[in-house]
């Protein structure tokens, strides 16, 4: 079966400052979607990066960038200068990529405290 | 502005009666979802929906039912028979790209009293 897992339940980090968040994830496909998902406490979540899981360069979003290892099955998210505002519940999440009706298959989530 | 609005953003209610929980989004997304979120558990899947008039059971379906009438509408009902109802209901939707975005609503917190 597929899982994802999220091994820090909690983190913090200084502001300015830069933070990774683990994730593994356990899967026989070898084409898939990667996700991390934002949940700030206003509870909207909000995707924050893709990666596809063919395509070996890492995703970047302005502060937010991934280090996608394949073959480890390791897709951790970096936060760079971390900001206030970046206070959330951070959650990974997998889709396989053959078949559309897949669900996305979610980690437990990491809540991420940024100290001022 | 296109989005997810679910409704009523907090619910309470007595043991033993059913309640529905909207979803509405105009997004013009095919695919709709329930998520029920509960503290250290992340997200689990109680329906989805592909497409209008059809939907299929997720991971925790029981005690739960819905409807897909309208593409854009997909309610939530938590029946009596939901052995511990109280939570954080999560709706999403994609489009049929099978890239996997989802966009969420704002949520619903149900406490059963």
């Amino acid at each position: 079966a597929q899982t994802v897992t999220q091994s820090q339940p909690e983190m913090s980090v200084q502001e300015a400052e830069t933070v990774t968040l683990s994730c593994t994830y356990d899967t026989s496909e070898s084409d898939y979607y990667l996700f991390w998902y934002k949940q700030p406490p206003s509870r909207q979540m909000i995707l924050v990066i893709r990666q596809e899981a063919y395509k070996q360069q890492n995703a970047t979003e302005n502060r937010f960038s991934v280090n996608f290892q394949k073959a480890a099955k390791s897709f951790s998210l970096k936060i760079s200068d971390s900001q206030l505002g970046d206070a959330a519940m951070y959650f990974c999440a997998y889709k396989p990529l053959m078949n559309r009706d897949d669900k996305i298959i979610f980690g437990k989530g990491t809540r991420l405290h940024i100290l001022p | 502005d296109g989005g997810i609005t679910q409704s009523p953003k907090y619910l309470f209610r007595k043991e033993g009666q059913n309640v529905t929980l909207s979803c509405e989004q105009n997004l013009n997304h095919d695919a709709m979802y329930w998520y029920r979120q509960d503290p250290g558990q992340g997200l689990r899947l109680i329906y989805y929906s592909q497409i209008v008039n059809d939907f299929q059971k997720g991971d925790i379906a029981e005690g739960y039912s819905v409807s897909r009438e309208k593409k854009e509408s997909f309610p939530l009902t938590v029946t009596s028979a939901q052995k511990n109802p109280t939570a954080f209901y999560l709706c999403a939707s994609s489009i049929s790209d099978n890239t996997g975005e989802l966009f969420f609503g704002e949520g619903s917190r149900l406490t059963v009293l």
